[in-house]
């Protein structure tokens, strides 16, 4: 089955960087355009990243773009946003989800707290 | 980006039917047939309910139906149970330029 799971959450200053994986197994990763999105405290979901299969298009909210990039390494099957210039506003759980244009499978989350 | 609009609640009782709405523009929901929906108990991940506006994936009861009119998807929950409630977000794709934007999430209570 389906399995994605995240991490690299953490406790991180303003202005520092922090970079997520995301581990997938289950399917044939290198099939499949993945996605960030993340879940502030108490608030909705917001889409952040979404990368194809083969890294070739990517794109990003505004709110992060210029500061987070996605990638992959389709040979370890594992997904990256390695998010800069952290600021308070950043602190969510962050999500990653397969597919392109419906997120069919999420992993649990990690968790991201921006705090001096 | 501006997010899709939900209510920020609805309720119902057991049995019942519910309808949730997710009013978005020409731009996203008006202009492709990609609308999905989420479903979200407390303190665990996302659940796709439905995707394409209307096509349950499998294992999804069939309790759950999605639709679109113009710029409005929908999502209707039939034979409310208890275990339904959750919160739940529509999302489209957007074009190129904004990809994705999601609803801000409704809260549904099963009274």
């Amino acid at each position: 089955q389906v399995q994605l799971v995240e991490s690299g959450g953490g406790v991180v200053q303003p202005g520092r960087s922090l970079r997520l994986s995301c581990a997938a197994s289950g399917f044939t990763f290198s099939n499949y355009a993945m996605h960030w999105v993340r879940q502030a405290p108490g608030k909705g979901l917001e889409w952040v990243a979404v990368l194809w299969y083969d890294a070739s298009n990517k794109y990003y909210a505004d709110s992060v773009k210029g500061r987070f990039t996605i990638s992959r390494e389709n040979s370890k099957n594992t997904l990256y946003l390695q998010m800069n210039s952290l600021s308070i506003e950043d602190t969510a759980m962050y999500y990653c989800a397969k597919d392109l244009y419906q997120l069919t499978d999420w992993g649990q989350g990690t968790l991201v707290t921006v705090s001096s | 980006q501006s997010a899709l609009t939900q209510p920020a609640s609805v309720s119902g009782s057991p049995g019942q039917s519910i309808t949730i709405s997710c009013t978005g523009t020409s731009s996203d929901v008006g202009s492709y047939n990609l609308v999905s929906w989420y479903q979200q108990h407390p303190g665990t991940a996302p659940k796709l309910l439905i995707s394409e506006g209307s096509k349950r994936p499998s294992g999804v009861s069939n309790r759950f139906s999605g639709s679109k009119s113009g710029n409005t998807a929908s999502l209707t929950i039939s034979g409310l149970q208890a275990e339904d409630e959750a919160d739940y977000y529509c999302c489209s794709y957007a074009g190129s330029n904004t990809f994705v934007v999601f609803g801000g999430g409704t809260r549904l209570t099963v009274l």
